[in-house]
């Protein structure tokens, strides 16, 4: 079945960079996009970003731009996410998930991959 | 962006009441409005797809409509294993943002 499995979950201190790995299993990972959701704690979802499988280009949300770097390895079908200059609220749970696409140009996430914890803490 | 808003942002109903869920976009975005079902300590779940389109899987009890600015999500009989918070989500233009969540409580 169609599958994402994330890495675990990561405790680092204020200002380091957190790689987060998403392995898909159970289609053709390049005929996907994959984008990365996080939640911080009692809070909602916020998108951060997608990027193509096909050629890799990616779009990230304005307010993470800079410090967020998303990149595939087809080789082993795996998506990463990195974060850089972590402050405190980027405490979250951090979800990839595949993006499918509509004829008429919609999209939307599914499935989701299980979230990785991030804690951002001295 | 686009900025979404739902309402209520949480309600208490009992099982075997119809429960409406309103999403709002802050301009049209035709029908690219998803919507996503998320319980207590996992990780969301699509429930439908192009304002009104059942997600495989997804419990018949489920419909979406709406287009342009104005969305409902409505459970036709609410189930106890429905207690979740619902969200959705615009996929128009470049940047996908989330509405801010209903919770659904059972009474």
């Amino acid at each position: 079945q169609v599958q994402l499995v994330q890495s675990g979950a990561e405790v680092k201190k204020p200002g380091a960079s957190v790689k987060v790995s998403c392995k898909a299993s159970g289609y053709t990972f390049t005929n996907y996009d994959i984008i990365w959701v996080r939640q911080a704690p009692g809070q909602g979802l916020e998108w951060m970003g997608w990027i193509s499988d096909y050629n890799a280009n990616t779009n990230y949300a304005q307010r993470l731009q800079g410090r967020v770097t998303m990149t595939t390895d087809t080789s082993t079908s795996t998506a990463h996410m990195e974060l850089t200059s972590l402050r405190s609220d980027d405490t979250a749970v951090y979800y990839c998930a595949r993006v499918s696409h509509g004829s008429g140009g919609n999209n939307w996430f599914d499935p989701w991959g299980q979230g990785t914890l991030v804690t951002v803490s001295s | 962006d686009i900025q979404m808003t739902q309402s209520p942002s949480s309600l208490s109903a009992s099982v075997g009441d119809r429960v409406t869920i309103t999403c709002r976009a802050s301009q049209s975005i035709s029908s690219y409005l998803n919507w996503y079902q998320q319980k207590p300590g996992e990780a969301p779940k699509l429930l439908i797809y192009a304002a009104s389109n059942l997600q495989s899987g997804v419990p018949s009890r489920f419909s979406g409509s709406g287009s342009g600015t104005d969305f409902t999500l409505t459970i036709s009989s609410l189930q106890p294993e429905d207690l979740a918070t619902y969200y959705c989500q615009q996929s128009y233009g470049t940047s996908f943002t989330f509405g801010p969540g209903t919770k659904v409580d059972i009474k």
